[in-house]
């Protein structure tokens, strides 16, 4: 049980195009989704926390209107990199939190996004 | 503040032998310590954590941790490393901001565990 899964596992796109990147809990239902960005060797950098039904959280320094959450069911967060540039290519996970469950966090394989 | 570090960029061990990747905490309040295992181009996998309770947790794959409060430390330990536990290792504290319980993880650096035959 407790599986996060995410599409595309990898993409690549064309400087100035949107990507859409999609987490699912598939069995189970979460309130709060958490969404990442990984540089190559490096730790896990929080971008923004989503909440079901409601506006996202974004992590100081993270642009808001570039990176769009959308949380719009228990079980699917969207995170939809607006106007790609090549700085944005990076690994990006997503995990999720169980309802009711604050000490444990269900992580997705991740998603490779490569902007030429 | 709350954050976590991780000394060493990368811990070398010989198969068969005892491994310890090493983690210190800073948190104000009761800490929440996470470790995760990622193998590459992979999410995260959970390892163990500490709540409360004993301070020596088990965890998956036959890993366990220590949690010291004098020396406020959460090393990640295995008594005979194999060379598929060759990975990048997390060590992570939950962000409790008073009551408010948002469950933010905050990640160290990472340790590349490099197990060789």
């Amino acid at each position: 049980g407790a599986v996060v899964s995410q599409h595309p596992s990898w993409v690549i796109c064309k400087s100035g195009t949107s990507v859409k990147i999609e987490c699912r809990s598939l069995d189970f239902q979460a309130t709060t989704m958490f969404w990442y960005r990984q540089f190559p060797k490096q730790s896990l950098m929080l971008m923004a926390t989503s909440n079901e039904g409601s506006k996202a959280t974004y992590e100081q320094g993270v642009e808001k209107d570039k990176f769009l959450i959308n949380h719009a069911s228990l079980t699917l967060s969207t995170l939809t990199v607006t106007s790609a540039h090549p700085e944005d290519s990076s690994f990006y996970i997503c995990s999720a939190r169980a309802i009711g469950v604050y000490n444990e966090q269900f992580f997705g394989p991740g998603t490779r996004l490569t902007v030429l | 503040a709350q954050s976590v570090a991780q000394p060493e960029d990368q811990v070398n061990v010989a198969e068969g032998n005892p491994l310890t990747v090493k983690c210190t905490y800073s948190v104000s309040g009761n800490p929440y310590l996470f470790w995760y295992v990622q193998y590459p181009n992979r999410g995260l996998q959970f390892l163990l954590k500490y709540i409360t309770g004993d301070n020596l947790v088990k965890g998956s794959y036959g890993f366990e941790a220590e949690f010291n409060k004098s020396q406020t430390s959460f090393h990640l330990k295995k008594p005979s490393a194999l060379v598929s536990d060759s990975a990048l290792y997390f060590c992570a504290v939950r962000v409790v901001f008073g009551s408010s319980n948002t469950g933010k993880l905050i990640f160290g650096q990472g340790t590349t565990l490099q197990v060789k035959p």
